[in-house]
């Protein structure tokens, strides 16, 4: 059955440690995108891409990185340069277009400690 | 630049009561889609409705229903006989009609948390 897979659910990590989160799709999207939800902020863009070997950065872009090498995954890295990255990350894909909607995986808890 | 408002940042309401969700938006598009998305305690956002900028036309799903003004930029959702499994944060979410850099631009508001209490 079709979805978008985010692993794991949770994940702590020690200060000045990198870590990666996972996105995975079987949707057949082109557009894959990372947010961060923080409380009272609603949803912050970080990185989005259209297709294979393509990536732009979103709003708040600084201290991550992502990659696409094959059209199904998307993965994020937190890299130890983001100063606050105690967050809900979600990761959504979607079609191409403006009037598509987005489905969006069940997010990574991370915390730093 | 576009902008969504979402004024109320949480609502509690007894079960069976009903209940609205404000939007407010901003953008200089003629062209552009309005989304609402729910979000449970799990976690994960699930789509309810899309609404293109030239269909004013109201809409009723079951207990749910929509209220599109254009001519005050507004997105209102209304939830009828509110149950427990309404409680969660709902988000209203703006795209513009034209591509920006080939990008999809959405923009999200805060989201409003919705507590129905038994």
């Amino acid at each position: 059955d079709g979805g978008i897979t985010q692993s794991p659910k949770y994940l702590f990590r020690k200060e000045g440690q990198n870590v990666t989160l996972s996105c995975e799709q079987n949707l057949n999207h082109d557009a894959m995108y990372w947010y961060r939800q923080d409380p009272g902020q609603g949803l912050r863009l970080i990185y989005y891409s259209q297709i294979v070997n393509d990536f732009q950065k979103g709003d708040i872009a600084e201290g991550y990185s992502v990659s696409r090498e094959k059209k199904e995954s998307f993965p994020l890295t937190v890299t130890s340069a983001q100063k606050n990255p105690t967050a809900f990350y979600l990761c959504a894909s979607g079609g191409q277009g403006p009037w598509n909607e987005q489905f969006f995986g069940p997010g990574t808890r991370l915390t730093v400690l | 630049a576009q902008k969504v408002t979402q004024a109320q940042t949480e609502i509690s309401v007894v079960e069976k009561e009903d209940v609205t969700l404000d939007c407010v938006y901003e953008t200089r598009d003629t062209t552009y889609y309005l989304f609402w998305y729910k979000q449970p305690p799990s976690g994960e956002l699930v789509f309810l409705i899309r609404r293109n900028s030239f269909d004013e036309q109201n809409e009723i799903s079951g207990r749910y229903s929509w209220n599109f003004q254009k001519s005050t930029s507004s997105f209102n959702f209304t939830i009828t006989a509110s149950q427990v499994v309404d409680s969660a944060v709902y988000f209203c979410a703006l795209s513009e009609g034209e591509l920006s850099g080939g990008y999809q631009k959405v923009t999200f508001g805060i989201g409003t948390k919705l507590q129905v209490i038994p």
